[in-house]
Order: C-alpha cells, then sequence, then structure tokens
C-alpha cells in the first residue's frame, strides 16, 4: 500500500459545482496536513493545510481531516476553470521530518 | 519578495558530469527540502534539512549529496549524474525545523542527463 493515495483522475466537473478530491494514508502518525495546486509546468502552491480532525475552511476551499478513517479531503465550492490543475495531498511522515506526497488528481473545471 | 531561487532552471548534461544545483531563500526558514518530480510517481523527498548542518535523507537519496553551510543556502550536488536522474527538481522552505509547516517552492530546475 502506497504511503499517500490519491486517484489520479482526471476528475471533471462544471463551473460552478462542487470538486471534491480525497487523499487517504497509511501512517497512523501523521500530524500535519496538506493541499497543494500544481499548474502544469509550474511549481506546487499552498492551498490549506489541516493539523485537527474535522473541517478547515478557507474561502471556496474546505479541508476535511478524519484521522480515525486515515483520510483527507479538500472540497472547492463555485469550481472555476482556473481551478484545473493537479491538487497533490501531503503530509509529514509521523516519527520522522519527512515529507510524503500522493502523486496527484488532475481537476479539470468545464467551462 | 518572499521567495525560493533555484539555478539553474534547465541544465543538459552528461553522465559522469558533476554538476550543482543552487537553492536560496529569504524567509529566514529553518527546514529546507529537495525534491524530484517523475510522470506516475509525483514528488519524491530526496534530503531534507531541519537547521545548519542537519541533514538527513528523504525517500530517494542515492545518487545525491546535501549540504546546509548556512542557513538560507541547500544545495544539491550530484557528484556523478546518470540518465536515471533526468528529472523535474523542486527546491523548498519552510518556517521551524519540522516537517509539520506549509513549504513554499522554487519554480524548479528540470536536468537532462545523456
Amino acid at each position: 500500500q502506497k504511503e499517500v493515495e490519491q486517484n489520479s483522475g482526471p476528475l471533471s466537473v462544471p463551473e460552478g459545482a462542487i470538486a471534491s478530491l480525497n487523499c487517504t494514508y497509511s501512517d497512523r502518525g501523521s500530524q500535519s496536513f496538506f493541499w497543494y495546486r500544481q499548474y502544469s509546468g509550474k511549481s506546487p502552491e499552498l492551498i490549506m493545510f489541516i493539523y485537527s480532525n474535522g473541517d478547515k475552511e478557507d474561502g471556496r476551499f474546505t479541508a476535511q481531516l478524519n484521522k480515525a478513517s486515515q483520510y483527507v479531503s479538500l472540497l472547492i465550492r463555485d469550481s472555476q476553470p482556473s481551478d484545473s490543475a493537479t491538487y497533490l495531498c501531503a503530509l509529514n511522515s509521523g516519527g520522522y521530518q519527512k515529507v510524503t506526497f500522493g502523486t496527484g488528481t488532475k481537476l479539470q473545471v468545464i467551462p | 519578495e518572499a521567495q525560493v531561487t533555484q539555478n539553474p532552471r534547465y541544465l543538459i548534461t552528461v553522465t559522469g558530469k558533476k554538476l550543482t544545483v543552487t537553492c536560496s531563500q529569504n524567509m529566514n526558514h529553518e527546514y529546507m527540502s529537495w525534491y524530484r518530480q517523475d510522470p506516475g510517481l509525483g514528488l519524491r523527498q530526496i534530503y531534507y534539512s531541519m537547521n545548519v548542518e542537519v541533514t538527513d535523507k528523504g525517500d530517494v537519496p542515492e545518487g545525491y549529496k546535501v549540504s546546509r553551510k548556512e542557513k538560507r543556502n541547500f544545495p544539491l550536488i550530484l557528484e556523478s549524474p546518470s540518465p536515471n536522474q533526468t528529472s523535474l527538481y523542486f527546491c523548498a522552505s519552510s518556517k521551524g525545523g519540522s516537517a509539520n509547516q506549509p513549504q513554499h517552492f522554487g519554480d524548479g530546475t528540470r536536468l537532462s542527463i545523456l
């Protein structure tokens, strides 16, 4: 089992819809969880980070963390074509100072 | 402007010719890291540093070296590059000396080894 798993997609949603991106992980010691957005040919940029169980909202973005079930998700409300990108889930490896990334989910927002 | 600067942005070189990719950050961050990104494999951590003179291996350290003599700089050294090190490389930094903080990424270095 991979340490961090994401569906590679592409996930296609119409403009204005909610996009739901999911990530599962295997290391129960992980404490910090991050969502990065990466446009083609560009570097990753931080969207959200979450440390505690529950929801964290920032504008159109909501991160959800469930440590018992070992998943973290990102909801994007009112999706825009400019949201079309690859979304990377990342976490710190418990007990170490390493950071592990999933392979990313490609999101396509259709106008 | 807060940034992570990598150089060069693009490099084509030949097998066995030592090369260094520089990384510098101006945010006084303690944690710095190098990643490589390959299609289908995502971002994989090569080495990281929690502070000056403190470095450790990530998931794919073979064939790479790093040093952290100053807080702002974290160069990646390929002593004898091979074609399987052809990849897109990112340097990143974050505040604090742990992996618990969000990272700021450089623009990337596309390395081709023939």
